[in-house]
């Protein structure tokens, strides 16, 4: 089974300051990769997704991340971040036929300090 | 387009009690699923549906958590008795059918178990 492992459970950052969340999966086949924002009291907003080619994917909010098939990783990064980015980040990986499931990681929650 | 809408929002019960949470998923999209997030955790799947069949529920403990989707639309997550470590947010998402298509989740259900 696939599985995913998010290396940092808390990352505090300052405002205006770059910020990279890592992400780290196990699999010897193909995937999809996903970065989730969940803010509080909400559900999941997705960011971004890299399904194949280009393996630096853009995304919502003036994030990114970037897949990388050796490492087998796919961190997300953002040049500078907003007191409005505060959330929970969720890795996941797509699993099953078709790539129908997804196997979260344990989330890093990101804090802006002002 | 309307987003996965759940109700209730909020529910506190003893334990043993029973509950029922619903979901009525994204116009059109087949696949439906519903995780279990425990405090601090990633959200973990405990079933998927196609349409009104069931693909997994490999994780879903079936002596006490039952699910349907009759009607291949709107579904019901039913736990009974409940017990303390029940105590978690259930997400429903939802998706269209399609290998890598976004899988989009409600604001979820969160269950207090005293």
């Amino acid at each position: 089974a696939q599985s995913v492992t998010q290396l940092d459970s808390q990352v505090p950052v300052f405002e205006e300051a770059p910020v990279e969340l890592r992400c780290n999966y196990s699999s010897s086949v193909s995937v999809y990769l996903f970065w989730y924002v969940q803010y509080p009291n909400q559900g999941l907003q997705l960011l971004l997704k890299y399904l194949s080619g280009s393996t630096l994917v853009k995304g919502i909010n003036g994030f990114e991340a970037e897949f990388n098939k050796s490492q087998t990783s796919f961190h997300l990064r953002k040049p500078s971040v907003h007191i409005s980015d505060t959330a929970e980040y969720f890795c996941a990986v797509s699993e099953g036929e078709g790539a129908q499931k997804l196997v979260f990681g344990q989330g890093t929650r990101l804090t802006i300090n002002p | 387009e309307a987003g996965v809408a759940q109700s209730p929002r909020y529910k506190i019960i003893e334990k043993r009690q029973s509950v029922a949470f619903w979901c009525n998923p994204i116009s059109g999209h087949a696949t439906l699923y519903w995780y279990q997030q425990i405090l601090g955790q990633g959200p973990k799947l405990l079933i998927q549906f196609q349409n009104n069949g069931v693909v997994d529920d490999s994780q879903l403990p079936k002596d006490r958590f039952s699910a349907e989707r009759l009607k291949g639309v709107d579904s019901t997550l039913k736990i009974q008795p409940a017990k303390l470590e029940d105590s978690a947010v259930y997400l429903c998402a939802s998706r269209r059918q399609g290998a890598g298509n976004t899988i989009y989740f409600g604001e979820g259900s969160w269950l207090t178990v005293v």
